[in-house]
Protein backbone atom coordinates (compact mmCIF):
# COMPACT_ATOMS: atom_id res chain seq x y z
CA UNK A 1 0.00 0.00 0.00
CA UNK A 2 1.34 3.72 -0.93
CA UNK A 3 0.91 6.25 2.04
CA UNK A 4 1.27 10.27 1.39
CA UNK A 5 1.79 12.26 4.72
CA UNK A 6 1.35 15.72 5.27
CA UNK A 7 2.54 16.85 8.78
CA UNK A 8 1.46 20.87 8.64
CA UNK A 9 -2.29 20.78 8.42
CA UNK A 10 -1.94 24.69 8.21
CA UNK A 11 0.71 27.71 7.55
CA UNK A 12 0.85 30.63 6.78
CA UNK A 13 3.56 33.22 5.26
CA UNK A 14 4.27 37.09 4.45
CA UNK A 15 3.81 38.02 1.14
CA UNK A 16 7.52 37.69 -1.05
CA UNK A 17 8.45 35.59 1.24
CA UNK A 18 9.79 32.21 1.06
CA UNK A 19 7.67 29.08 2.73
CA UNK A 20 8.28 25.30 2.60
CA UNK A 21 5.86 22.83 2.60
CA UNK A 22 6.53 19.23 4.19
CA UNK A 23 5.60 15.71 2.07
CA UNK A 24 6.91 12.21 3.39
CA UNK A 25 5.76 9.07 2.04
CA UNK A 26 5.85 5.52 1.12
CA UNK A 27 6.04 2.98 -1.50
CA UNK A 28 7.27 -0.67 -2.70
CA UNK A 29 7.67 0.74 -6.10
CA UNK A 30 10.85 1.81 -7.84
CA UNK A 31 9.59 4.07 -10.66
CA UNK A 32 6.76 6.17 -9.51
CA UNK A 33 5.98 10.29 -9.81
CA UNK A 34 5.43 12.73 -7.27
CA UNK A 35 3.21 15.54 -7.62
CA UNK A 36 2.11 18.93 -5.83
CA UNK A 37 -1.26 20.23 -6.68
CA UNK A 38 -2.49 23.09 -5.56
CA UNK A 39 -6.31 23.41 -5.28
CA UNK A 40 -7.72 27.13 -4.49
CA UNK A 41 -11.62 27.69 -3.38
CA UNK A 42 -12.86 26.95 -7.51
CA UNK A 43 -11.98 23.63 -6.52
CA UNK A 44 -10.10 22.60 -9.23
CA UNK A 45 -7.13 21.01 -8.95
CA UNK A 46 -4.08 22.67 -10.65
CA UNK A 47 -0.64 20.70 -10.90
CA UNK A 48 1.75 23.13 -9.09
CA UNK A 49 5.31 20.84 -10.05
CA UNK A 50 5.82 16.84 -10.67
CA UNK A 51 9.44 15.46 -10.01
CA UNK A 52 10.44 11.71 -11.49
CA UNK A 53 11.64 9.20 -9.08
CA UNK A 54 14.42 8.07 -11.29
CA UNK A 55 16.12 11.80 -11.83
CA UNK A 56 18.34 13.23 -8.78
CA UNK A 57 17.83 16.88 -9.93
CA UNK A 58 15.28 18.81 -7.88
CA UNK A 59 12.34 19.89 -9.83
CA UNK A 60 12.18 23.54 -10.57
CA UNK A 61 8.94 25.76 -11.68
CA UNK A 62 9.37 29.55 -11.78
CA UNK A 63 8.93 30.62 -7.77
CA UNK A 64 8.08 26.95 -7.02
CA UNK A 65 11.09 24.05 -6.13
CA UNK A 66 11.19 20.78 -4.57
CA UNK A 67 13.99 19.03 -2.36
CA UNK A 68 13.05 15.47 -3.09
CA UNK A 69 14.99 12.88 -0.93
CA UNK A 70 14.28 9.26 -2.61
CA UNK A 71 16.11 7.41 0.31
CA UNK A 72 14.36 9.45 3.03
CA UNK A 73 11.20 9.21 0.98
CA UNK A 74 10.90 13.04 1.68
CA UNK A 75 9.45 15.26 -1.04
CA UNK A 76 9.45 19.18 0.10
CA UNK A 77 8.09 22.05 -1.63
CA UNK A 78 9.37 25.52 -1.29
CA UNK A 79 7.41 28.59 -2.93
CA UNK A 80 9.72 31.71 -2.78
CA UNK A 81 8.75 34.87 -3.15
CA UNK A 82 4.98 33.99 -1.97
CA UNK A 83 2.31 35.96 -3.65
CA UNK A 84 -1.18 36.48 -2.36
CA UNK A 85 -2.80 34.17 -4.95
CA UNK A 86 -0.52 31.43 -3.74
CA UNK A 87 -3.37 30.89 -0.92
CA UNK A 88 -4.61 27.47 -1.23
CA UNK A 89 -4.89 23.68 -0.29
CA UNK A 90 -1.75 21.97 -1.48
CA UNK A 91 -1.76 18.46 -1.91
CA UNK A 92 1.63 16.02 -1.98
CA UNK A 93 0.72 13.12 -4.13
CA UNK A 94 2.41 10.14 -5.29
CA UNK A 95 1.50 8.67 -8.82
CA UNK A 96 2.41 4.59 -9.44
CA UNK A 97 2.85 2.35 -11.02
CA UNK A 98 4.62 3.59 -14.09
CA UNK A 99 5.93 2.30 -17.27
CA UNK A 100 3.25 -1.11 -16.59
CA UNK A 101 1.71 -0.97 -19.95
CA UNK A 102 -2.16 -1.36 -19.58
CA UNK A 103 -2.12 -2.17 -15.89
CA UNK A 104 -3.35 1.56 -15.00
CA UNK A 105 -1.95 4.07 -12.27
CA UNK A 106 -3.24 5.77 -9.39
CA UNK A 107 -2.52 9.08 -7.71
CA UNK A 108 -1.91 8.83 -4.17
CA UNK A 109 -2.77 11.86 -2.09
CA UNK A 110 -1.74 13.84 1.06
CA UNK A 111 -4.05 15.34 3.82
CA UNK A 112 -3.47 18.19 2.80
CA UNK A 113 -2.08 21.74 3.67
CA UNK A 114 -3.98 24.69 3.60
CA UNK A 115 -1.67 28.16 3.12
CA UNK A 116 -2.19 31.55 3.76
CA UNK A 117 -0.63 34.35 2.16
CA UNK A 118 -0.40 37.59 4.20
CA UNK A 119 -0.50 41.04 3.00
CA UNK B 1 -8.45 23.89 -26.17
CA UNK B 2 -11.20 22.96 -23.28
CA UNK B 3 -10.25 21.24 -20.20
CA UNK B 4 -12.07 18.69 -18.01
CA UNK B 5 -15.86 19.53 -18.10
CA UNK B 6 -17.88 18.08 -15.60
CA UNK B 7 -21.83 17.59 -15.06
CA UNK B 8 -23.48 18.62 -12.87
CA UNK B 9 -21.66 21.31 -10.81
CA UNK B 10 -23.93 20.75 -7.72
CA UNK B 11 -26.08 17.90 -6.59
CA UNK B 12 -28.67 16.91 -3.59
CA UNK B 13 -30.20 13.58 -3.50
CA UNK B 14 -31.77 11.88 -0.94
CA UNK B 15 -30.32 8.64 0.55
CA UNK B 16 -31.11 5.41 -0.87
CA UNK B 17 -30.94 6.95 -4.61
CA UNK B 18 -29.13 6.73 -7.47
CA UNK B 19 -26.50 9.01 -9.15
CA UNK B 20 -24.72 9.31 -12.02
CA UNK B 21 -22.18 12.23 -12.59
CA UNK B 22 -20.15 12.72 -16.27
CA UNK B 23 -16.84 13.98 -17.41
CA UNK B 24 -15.62 14.77 -20.58
CA UNK B 25 -11.81 14.65 -21.11
CA UNK B 26 -9.31 17.34 -22.07
CA UNK B 27 -9.15 17.24 -25.64
CA UNK B 28 -6.38 14.39 -26.70
CA UNK B 29 -6.45 12.60 -23.26
CA UNK B 30 -7.31 8.83 -23.70
CA UNK B 31 -7.84 7.90 -19.59
CA UNK B 32 -10.29 9.40 -17.37
CA UNK B 33 -9.65 8.37 -13.60
CA UNK B 34 -12.45 9.38 -10.64
CA UNK B 35 -11.57 10.60 -6.99
CA UNK B 36 -13.16 11.35 -3.92
CA UNK B 37 -12.69 14.00 -1.85
CA UNK B 38 -14.15 14.56 1.23
CA UNK B 39 -14.51 17.80 3.40
CA UNK B 40 -11.51 18.83 4.56
CA UNK B 41 -9.36 15.67 3.21
CA UNK B 42 -7.39 14.93 0.20
CA UNK B 43 -8.90 13.17 -2.82
CA UNK B 44 -9.27 8.90 -2.59
CA UNK B 45 -8.88 6.86 -5.47
CA UNK B 46 -12.17 5.13 -7.28
CA UNK B 47 -10.86 3.92 -10.60
CA UNK B 48 -9.58 4.50 -13.81
CA UNK B 49 -10.38 3.38 -17.54
CA UNK B 50 -8.47 3.02 -20.31
CA UNK B 51 -10.15 1.62 -23.93
CA UNK B 52 -12.84 1.47 -21.93
CA UNK B 53 -12.20 -0.65 -19.54
CA UNK B 54 -11.04 -0.55 -15.92
CA UNK B 55 -7.97 -0.33 -15.21
CA UNK B 56 -7.38 0.47 -11.90
CA UNK B 57 -9.51 0.04 -8.86
CA UNK B 58 -9.17 1.95 -5.33
CA UNK B 59 -11.21 0.58 -2.31
CA UNK B 60 -14.67 1.30 -2.82
CA UNK B 61 -17.52 -0.20 -3.00
CA UNK B 62 -19.44 -2.18 -5.87
CA UNK B 63 -21.66 0.53 -5.22
CA UNK B 64 -19.27 2.47 -7.32
CA UNK B 65 -19.46 1.99 -11.32
CA UNK B 66 -18.56 3.67 -14.10
CA UNK B 67 -17.90 3.52 -17.51
CA UNK B 68 -15.89 4.97 -20.51
CA UNK B 69 -17.26 5.46 -23.88
CA UNK B 70 -15.71 5.27 -27.30
CA UNK B 71 -15.32 9.17 -27.73
CA UNK B 72 -13.63 8.96 -24.16
CA UNK B 73 -15.53 10.86 -21.96
CA UNK B 74 -16.87 8.63 -18.78
CA UNK B 75 -19.63 8.41 -16.11
CA UNK B 76 -19.43 7.31 -12.11
CA UNK B 77 -22.78 5.82 -10.79
CA UNK B 78 -23.62 5.51 -7.17
CA UNK B 79 -26.26 3.32 -5.99
CA UNK B 80 -28.08 3.33 -2.83
CA UNK B 81 -26.56 6.55 -1.25
CA UNK B 82 -25.53 6.81 1.93
CA UNK B 83 -24.73 9.70 3.91
CA UNK B 84 -20.69 9.45 4.01
CA UNK B 85 -21.16 9.44 0.44
CA UNK B 86 -21.09 13.17 0.05
CA UNK B 87 -18.22 14.56 -1.06
CA UNK B 88 -16.84 17.09 -4.36
CA UNK B 89 -16.10 13.94 -7.25
CA UNK B 90 -13.20 14.90 -8.80
CA UNK B 91 -12.44 13.64 -12.65
CA UNK B 92 -9.11 14.00 -13.76
CA UNK B 93 -8.12 12.60 -17.73
CA UNK B 94 -4.36 12.02 -19.00
CA UNK B 95 -2.74 10.23 -21.88
CA UNK B 96 -2.02 6.64 -22.35
CA UNK B 97 -2.19 6.12 -18.78
CA UNK B 98 1.47 7.73 -18.71
CA UNK B 99 1.24 9.57 -15.76
CA UNK B 100 2.99 12.20 -17.07
CA UNK B 101 0.18 15.21 -16.52
CA UNK B 102 -2.93 14.63 -14.86
CA UNK B 103 -5.51 17.59 -15.55
CA UNK B 104 -8.75 17.46 -12.99
CA UNK B 105 -11.71 19.10 -13.71
CA UNK B 106 -13.40 21.31 -11.35
CA UNK B 107 -15.67 18.40 -10.04
CA UNK B 108 -19.32 17.44 -8.84
CA UNK B 109 -20.03 18.49 -5.22
CA UNK B 110 -22.77 15.73 -3.97
CA UNK B 111 -24.87 16.61 -1.23
CA UNK B 112 -26.82 13.39 0.28
CA UNK B 113 -29.68 13.78 2.58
Amino acid sequence: AQTVTQSQPEMSVQEAETVTLSCTYDTSENNYYLFWYKQPPSRQMILVIRQEAYKQQNATENRFSVNFQKAAKSFSLKISDSQLGDTAMYFCALLSPVFQNNAGNMLTFGGGTRLMVKP
Amino acid sequence: DAGVTQSPTHLIKTRGQQVTLRCSPKSGHDTVSWYQQALGQGPQFIFQYYEEEERQRGNFPDRFSGHQFPNYSSELNVNALLLGDSALYLCASSLDMSGRGYTFGSGTRLTVV
